[in-house]
C-alpha cells in the first residue's frame, strides 16, 4: 500500500522566514508526487507535479524538489497570503490515476 | 480558469436518507473522481470514472455508493441511507489526460 508522510504537522513563520516542508513516501512504482494547497472549507489547489528524482518546479515563492524516497516543498521568503495546509500525494502505476495524499503540513505565515 | 463546480456547498440530512451529489467537471476532461475528507482527516480516494465506467474504486466505495454521468456533463455521487460516519467535505474532480486534477470546492454533507 502506498504511504505518504508529511512532517511537519503545522510550521508558523514569520513572514520573510524561508522554510521547507517535507513529504517522505513509500510507493511500488511513482507515477507522478503532487502537491496541492488547501485553504479552509475548500478543495485542494494543483501546484506542482514531479515525475522524476532530480527533478524541480517553482512557482512565486515556492519550489518543489523529488528524491527517491522524499519531496520538499521550500516557501522562499513567505508572505501572509501563503498561508495554508500544502498536501503531498503519490500516484502510483499500477493504479488507475488515483491519489493518496498525506496529511497536510498546516502553514501560518505572520505579518 | 475552467472550474469544477459542486453542488450544494453544504447538505444535512437524516440518518438513512439518501442524498445525491453533484458535480459539473471540465468541459473536455476525461476521467472523474470522488474523494472525502473527514474533519482533521486526510484526503481519501472513493472512486474514478473514465469512458462511462468505473475503473477503480476504493474500500470505502461499497454497495452504499454509486457514481453515474447521467448527461454527458454532470457527475453525481449517490449515497443510499447515509450513515453519521458519512459526514465529510466530499470533493469532485476531473483531469484531461489522469494527472494534474482540479478539484471542486467540495461539498460539506453532515448527517444528523
Amino acid at each position: 500500500e502506498d504511504q505518504v508522510t508529511q512532517s511537519p504537522e503545522a510550521l508558523r513563520l514569520q513572514e520573510g522566514e524561508s522554510s521547507s516542508l517535507n513529504c517522505s513516501y513509500t510507493v511500488s512504482g511513482l507515477r507522478g508526487l503532487f502537491w496541492y494547497r488547501q485553504d479552509p472549507g475548500k478543495g485542494p489547489e494543483f501546484l506542482f507535479t514531479l515525475y522524476s528524482a532530480g527533478e524541480e518546479k517553482e512557482k512565486e515563492r515556492l519550489k518543489a524538489t523529488l528524491t527517491k524516497k522524499e519531496s520538499f516543498l521550500h516557501i522562499t521568503a513567505p508572505k501572509p497570503e501563503d498561508s495554508a495546509t500544502y498536501l503531498c500525494a503519490v500516484s502510483n502505476r499500477a493504479n488507475d490515476y488515483k491519489l493518496s495524499f498525506g496529511a497536510g503540513t498546516t502553514v501560518t505565515v505572520r505579518a | 480558469e475552467p472550474e469544477v463546480t459542486q453542488t450544494p456547498s453544504h447538505q444535512v440530512t437524516q440518518m438513512g436518507q439518501e442524498v445525491i451529489l453533484r458535480c459539473v467537471p471540465i468541459s473536455n476532461h476525461l476521467y472523474f473522481y470522488w474523494y472525502r475528507q473527514i474533519l482533521g482527516q486526510k484526503v481519501e480516494f472513493l472512486v474514478s470514472f473514465y469512458n462511462n465506467e468505473i475503473s477503480e474504486k476504493s474500500e470505502i466505495f461499497d454497495d452504499q455508493f454509486s457514481v453515474e454521468r447521467p448527461d454527458g456533463s454532470n457527475f453525481t455521487l449517490k449515497i443510499r441511507s447515509t450513515k453519521l460516519e458519512d459526514s465529510a467535505m466530499y470533493f469532485c474532480a476531473s483531469s484531461e489526460n489522469g494527472f494534474g486534477y482540479t478539484f471542486g470546492s467540495g461539498t460539506r454533507l453532515t448527517v444528523v
